[in-house]
């Protein structure tokens, strides 16, 4: 079993559309986090939760929407979406807000054309 | 958050060992070191993590200077599948404040036969 799984890996759509990505952890962790990795592979925060209650919400456009609908599952809603939205979104938990490590997920690929 | 400075990369041959250099010389009293490193085309994975004292685990040691400005990474025996990107974050730590990974640009380790 995946500790953390995202879906869907990859997503090519066109600039105005709106899309999710979705966010599943099965480790029983309270915290989850959803970070950008651009095409220069800088890694940036953008949101966290803790036990549904967001925690961290980083410059952000408010295109992105975060939604928890339980502990164990952090969705990324997009809407109209633009070029520079291109990116691999990572999902990651942990079992702590500031504490522990953290477990990520393989990635969701989104390309906007 | 206080910076970490790493090299762009480093090489190193299979089987031999690696020292990934950090320097944190504005770190604080109550940041922790971690190391996480990312495989291509994967998520970051978490290596380990110490506050003061040299840490070992299974992947990896992690040696901390007396005065905490500077750590050092040690993969004792280098194959092909740890090379990888690895970063060196430091982690500000209090009960139940959020706390973010803020990742730099890490340094690219590319490991040769």
């Amino acid at each position: 079993d995946t500790a953390v799984s995202q879906t869907p890996k990859y997503l090519v759509t066109q600039m105005g559309n709106d899309k999710s990505i979705k966010c599943e952890q099965n480790l029983g962790h309270d915290t989850m986090y959803w970070y950008k990795q651009d095409s220069k592979k800088f890694l940036k925060i953008m949101f966290s939760y803790n036990n549904k209650e967001l925690i961290i919400n980083e410059t952000v456009p408010n295109r992105f929407s975060p939604k928890s609908p339980d502990k164990a599952h952090l969705n990324l809603h997009i809407n109209s979406l633009e070029l520079g939205d291109s990116a691999v979104y990572f999902c990651a938990s942990s079992l702590y807000p500031a504490t522990g490590e953290l477990f990520f997920g393989e990635g969701s690929r989104l390309t906007v054309l | 958050d206080a910076k970490t400075t790493q090299p762009n990369s480093m090489e190193s041959n299979e089987e031999e060992p690696v020292h990934l250099p950090c320097n944190h010389s504005t770190i604080s009293g109550t940041d922790y070191i971690h190391w996480y490193r990312q495989l291509p085309s994967q998520g970051p994975e978490y290596v380990i993590h110490g506050l003061t004292s040299n840490v070992n685990n299974r992947m990896a040691s992690l040696a901390i200077a007396e005065d905490r400005k500077s750590s050092t990474l040690i993969l004792h025996r280098a194959t092909l599948r740890d090379a990888a990107v690895y970063y060196c974050i430091l982690r500000a730590s209090g009960t139940g404040t959020a706390s973010k990974l803020t990742f730099g640009t890490g340094t690219r380790l590319q490991v040769t036969l």
